[in-house]
């Protein structure tokens, strides 16, 4: 059965920190793998995806993901963190439809 | 270009009362999906519409729950004798083709039963 795990319900970083979100599935064929975002009050944005091909990927914001098939694992990471980057952020699987983690909140001190 | 948008952006009901609640796709997008997304909970797929196709309605919750989809385009997400478990926020999503594509998702409904 298809599923994602984000093992982390709530991280807290300093601002300008480096950032690592965990994102673990389990997907019966070749995964089509996502990260989106979900600010307060917003729909969700899509962050990165990932197909096929390198498996490191880049996406918007300064944020790039590993997909690392050994591991079952895309963990979405950024090297310096910024106040404006608190939200949701949730990782899915899946084509056609989409599996999704139950999400990871991110909260950016000073 | 016009993003997805869901109408109504905020509905409270009674309990045991009927809803809709409406998708209107990006222009083009032969896709059309949707989600549950609970307090604490992540998102929860609900059927799925590819084109002319028979939905994929494995994920509804019950026979209470149904949708449809009218000319390829505008959605329709009907929910009969609302429970107060149904409250949540409920998202709509397009895409170009099914597959292999990511889905762009419009601000949501937020469903509250009283």
């Amino acid at each position: 059965a298809q599923s994602v795990t984000q093992p982390d319900i709530h991280i807290t970083v300093s601002e300008g920190a480096s950032l690592e979100l965990r994102c673990n599935y389990s997907y019966g064929a070749t995964p089509y793998l996502f990260w989106y975002v979900q600010s307060p009050g917003q729909g969700l944005q899509l962050l990165l995806k990932y197909f096929s091909g390198d498996t490191l990927v880049q996406g918007i914001k300064g944020f790039e993901a590993e997909f690392k098939r050994s591991q079952s694992s895309f963990n979405l990471r950024k090297p310096s963190v910024h106040w404006s980057d608190a939200a949701e952020y949730f990782c899915a699987v899946g084509a056609p439809q989409f599996y999704f983690g139950t999400g990871t909140s991110l909260t950016v001190i000073p | 270009g016009a993003g997805v948008s869901q109408s109504p952006s905020n509905k409270v009901t009674e309990k045991g009362k009927d809803v809709e609640l409406r998708c209107d796709p990006i222009s083009g997008h032969t896709a059309l999906y949707w989600y549950r997304q609970s307090l604490g909970q992540g998102l929860e797929f609900l059927i799925y519409f590819q084109g002319n196709s028979a939905p994929d309605k494995s994920g509804l919750p019950s026979d209470r729950f149904s949708a449809e989809r009218t000319g390829g385009s505008v959605s329709t997400l009907t929910i009969q004798r609302t429970q107060q478990e149904d409250s949540a926020v409920y998202l709509c999503a397009s895409s170009p083709l099914a597959d292999y594509n990511e889905q762009f998702f419009g601000p949501g409904t937020r469903l509250t039963v009283l």
